[in-house]
This record gives structure tokens, sequence and C-alpha cells, in this order.
């Protein structure tokens, strides 16, 4: 199937820890993004890669790092979680509008419960 | 500070009727885009509207964009109880990939 695939879909963890979401896209898109999703539905745009370029980095707490390995693969790496942090994170991706504007294939969500 | 803004925020309606949900923004942009989210789901693509005047159909909704009134519209023909869901209107002013989305309209349909 052509998708955009996280892991993992649930997320429990303490205060303090370390955590790590995945995010991979088989549709040969070249941009990859990360979105917060809070509690009342608003989505805002954390980052974003384009062919392994960071090209949009929005004002996140530094403990947040995004990493791109490859065009396919945006992973989103969280240190020292707080309570705050609890939210739904989509990856998404899309092409280049010069290929085509088709907007953003979403992934299914990590929802992140901090505790 | 570029506001992309809905109304309303919640609405309620009977099966078999028409309604429409409004999505206004701040800035130039000549692309807005409409998406679908069921309760605990991801977000699903509905319409990209890309120039002035664009008129998007698919079933019982229909979406509009008037670049100059900064306002996109999606209209709900003869509403059903499939299409409760909540509805993000999204714009990417500086042409750079980055969407600005709108607050969300929840809509649910009663049977």
């Amino acid at each position: 199937d052509t998708a955009v695939s996280q892991t993992p879909k649930y997320l429990v963890t303490q205060m303090g820890n370390d955590k790590s979401i995945k995010c991979e896209q088989n549709l040969g898109h070249d941009t990859m993004y990360w979105y917060k999703q809070d509690s009342k539905k608003f989505l805002k745009i954390m980052f974003s890669y384009n062919n392994k370029e960071l090209i949009i980095n929005e004002t996140v707490p530094n403990r947040f790092s995004p990493k791109s390995p490859d065009k396919a693969h945006l992973n989103l790496h969280i240190n020292s979680l707080e309570l705050g942090d609890s939210a739904v994170y989509f990856c998404a991706s899309s092409q280049d509008v010069v290929r085509g504007d088709y907007g953003y294939t979403f992934g299914s969500g990590t929802r992140l419960t901090v505790v | 500070e570029l506001k992309v803004e809905q109304n309303p925020l919640f609405l309620s309606m009977q099966e078999g009727k028409n309604y429409t949900i409004y999505c206004n923004y701040s800035t130039t942009s000549d692309r807005l885009y409409w998406y679908r989210q069921d309760p605990g789901k991801s977000l699903e693509s509905l319409f990209v509207l890309l120039s002035n005047g664009a008129v998007k159909q698919e079933g019982r909704l229909m979406a509009s964009l008037d670049t100059k009134a900064r306002l996109s519209t999606l209209h709900i023909t003869a509403a059903v109880h499939d299409l409760s869901a909540t509805y993000f209107c999204a714009v990417d002013p500086s042409g750079t990939y980055k969407y600005i989305f709108g607050t969300g309209t929840r809509l649910k349909v009663l049977a």
C-alpha cells in the first residue's frame, strides 16, 4: 500500500523520558512534515524537510529534534518529555508543486501521552 | 499574524439539509486546501483549490475559492450522517509548503 506510515500509534511515557516517533512514506514525495495537534484540534507545523534538507523549523523547544536519513523517512526525537508535550503528532508528505499540487498526505498520527 | 478562521466552529444539522462552512484568511494566498478528520483518525484530503474562482465538487460537498475576498466555502448539500467529521481548511501563503490550518469545523449530522 502506498502511504505515510507512522510508528508507534500510541505512546504513553513518563515525564523526563526521551522518545522517538518514526515516519516513512513510499509515495516518492520530496517533502515531509511534522505537525502537532493539540487537545482543541488545532494543527501547527513544527518542521519540514525537502530532500533531507531542513526547510521549516518553527518555534519549537529544542528538546524536539527531527532527523531525515533519506527523503522517504522523517523521524522526531523528543528529549526530557513534559506534560505539555501530550498531543497527537502527525507526519505528512507532499510532492514538489512543479509536478502538481495535490496537497499533503497525512500519516495516521501518534498519540503521545506524558504522565 | 496570519489567521485562518472557520465559521462556524460547531455545526449540528439534520439529514437532508444544506449548509455552508466558511474559511476566511488574513493574507494573500492563491491556494487553499480542505481536509476531513474523523474522530481519532488522520486527515484526508478533500479538495485542492489552486486559483481564484476555483470550484470543485465531490458527492455532496462543493468547495470554492475567492482569493480577492480571502474566502473559501465548503457547501454541504442534502447532508447525510456519514458526513459527520471535523473539516479543516488550510492556506499556504508563502508558497513554501507551510500550511496554516484553520480552527476546524466540527460537523454533526443528525439522523
